[in-house]
């Protein structure tokens, strides 16, 4: 189906183990985009990526690594998961940049004990 | 810096009664602005945007939004509220020039029967 999908949808680890989420979108769009949701605080930009093998930093990257080999997928990875990383991920994909509506994916929830 | 501020984390209205939902922005240069709607345990969708034309901008199931640039301001509204409006509601914006994305911490809207 076409559309932008996340998995897990949830996760339990512990505090020091490496996790990895993943995000795959079938619209073949350029932009993928990595947020975190927080209580208080929105939704904040973690990573996001202009194409195959082009990242950058957002807002909140520290403890984060992306890639993106290639465009239709974009994990993001928790080296050292801390508690502080527990929180909602949501991935977004978008054609463009400027004024391109951002499509959401139904987010992974990951809990860190 | 706080690029967006949304004022008042809950606002309950009445069924049939005016929505109205506060953002207001902070930048320097012109804005790229956006509302977005969530639903329980849904990724974000988009309700509608601003970019430069039009300064009252009207969106999906009867949202409108209107620019103000002497304000600074850019609140969403509806004439006549429905139970399905009920959600978590985002303001974004995105500064020209600069490949980010900032969300307001959300504004949840509950609509009483």
């Amino acid at each position: 189906d076409a559309g932008i999908t996340q998995s897990p949808r949830y996760k339990i680890t512990e505090t020091g183990r490496q996790v990895t989420l993943m995000c795959h979108q079938t619209w073949s769009h350029s932009y993928m985009f990595w947020y975190r949701q927080d209580l208080g605080h929105g939704l904040r930009l973690i990573y996001y990526s202009a194409a195959a093998d082009i990242t950058d930093k957002g807002e909140v990257p520290d403890g984060y690594v992306v890639s993106r080999s290639k465009t239709e997928n974009f994990p993001l990875t928790l080296e050292s998961a801390t508690r502080s990383q527990t929180s909602v991920y949501f991935c977004a994909s978008s054609e463009g940049l400027a004024v391109d509506t951002q499509y959401f994916g139904p987010g992974t929830r990951l809990t860190v004990l | 810096a706080q690029s967006v501020t949304q004022l008042g984390s809950h606002v309950s209205v009445s069924e049939g009664a005016l929505v109205l939902l506060r953002c207001n922005y902070s930048s320097s240069v012109p804005p790229y602005l956006f509302w977005y709607v969530q639903y329980p345990n849904q990724g974000l969708q988009l309700l509608l945007k601003y970019t430069s034309a039009a300064t009252l901008v009207k969106g999906i199931n009867g949202f409108e939004a209107e620019f103000k640039k002497s304000e600074t301001s850019f609140h969403l509204t509806k004439p006549s509220a429905h139970m399905s409006d009920a959600a978590e509601y985002f303001c974004a914006v995105r500064i020209s020039r600069r490949n980010q994305f900032y969300f307001g911490t959300g504004t949840s809207l509950t609509v009483i029967p």
